[in-house]
């Protein structure tokens, strides 16, 4: 039981945009972006705590649709070093915790 | 602060021995969390603490796992006796907050443990 990420992986060349999908079949309270690197940390990228929510900084932002229990991650204008895997963590599907979903692979490639 | 520290980086060990693994949360944060990352499984939550008291243990796979927090600034995370399946990247991370928290999970650099 975890929240659904897609696609499972992408690929995109240096300035390209990408969306990554987060799904849950619940309502949900707040929605968590972490990114991790081969070997490395999951490190937090955002957190979107309401319907309609809209955050962002630099080229990576997210939006947080309530009604479709669904949040979306923006990655513009991509650079090499955005490369790494992206993970959704939904806060309130699943009781008093955060789950993680798969992860979404991203590959830029100059 | 030099964010959450965990000890060792890797270990390996032979099925059937008793390994720990340490962690030290960012002073402050009330939320102490362990997570196991594997292929299969993704980041699964195995067990929480608040305040040093552990409150969800509901994702420790069996008897085997058990944690503790004596005190705010340390916990640890035993498995014993070891078995091959447990193998994979144990992650400790604190927080503020559980979900509703502006500055999100902090995760230590991790655990790899191989149980040959």
């Amino acid at each position: 039981q975890q929240p659904v990420q897609s696609p499972q992986a992408v690929i995109l060349r240096e300035g390209e945009d990408a969306v990554i999908n987060c799904s849950s079949s619940k309502a949900l309270y707040s929605v968590h972006w972490y990114r991790q690197k081969h070997g490395e940390a999951p490190v937090f990228l955002m957190i979107l705590l309401k319907g309609g929510e809209q955050k962002g900084h630099d080229k990576i932002s997210a939006s947080f649709n309530e009604k479709k229990q669904q949040s979306s991650l923006y990655l513009t204008a991509s650079q090499l070093s955005y490369s790494g895997t992206y993970f959704c963590g939904t806060y309130g599907e699943y009781g008093n915790k955060l789950v993680f979903g798969a992860g979404t692979i991203l590959r830029v490639k100059s | 602060d030099a964010g959450v520290i965990q000890s060792p980086r890797h270990e390996v060990t032979e099925m059937g021995q008793e390994v720990t693994l340490r962690c030290k949360p960012i002073s402050g944060h009330d939320y102490l969390f362990w997570y196991r990352q594997t292929m299969m499984r993704g980041l699964e939550l195995l067990i929480y603490f608040n305040n040093n008291v552990p409150i969800d243990d509901s994702g420790m796979p069996e008897d085997r796992f058990s944690a503790k927090m004596p005190n705010a600034s340390f916990s640890t995370l035993k498995i014993q006796p070891s078995e091959p399946r447990d193998s994979a990247v144990y992650f400790c991370a604190s927080s503020f907050a559980l979900g509703q928290v502006e500055d999100g999970y902090t995760f230590g650099s991790g655990t790899r443990l191989t149980v040959v």
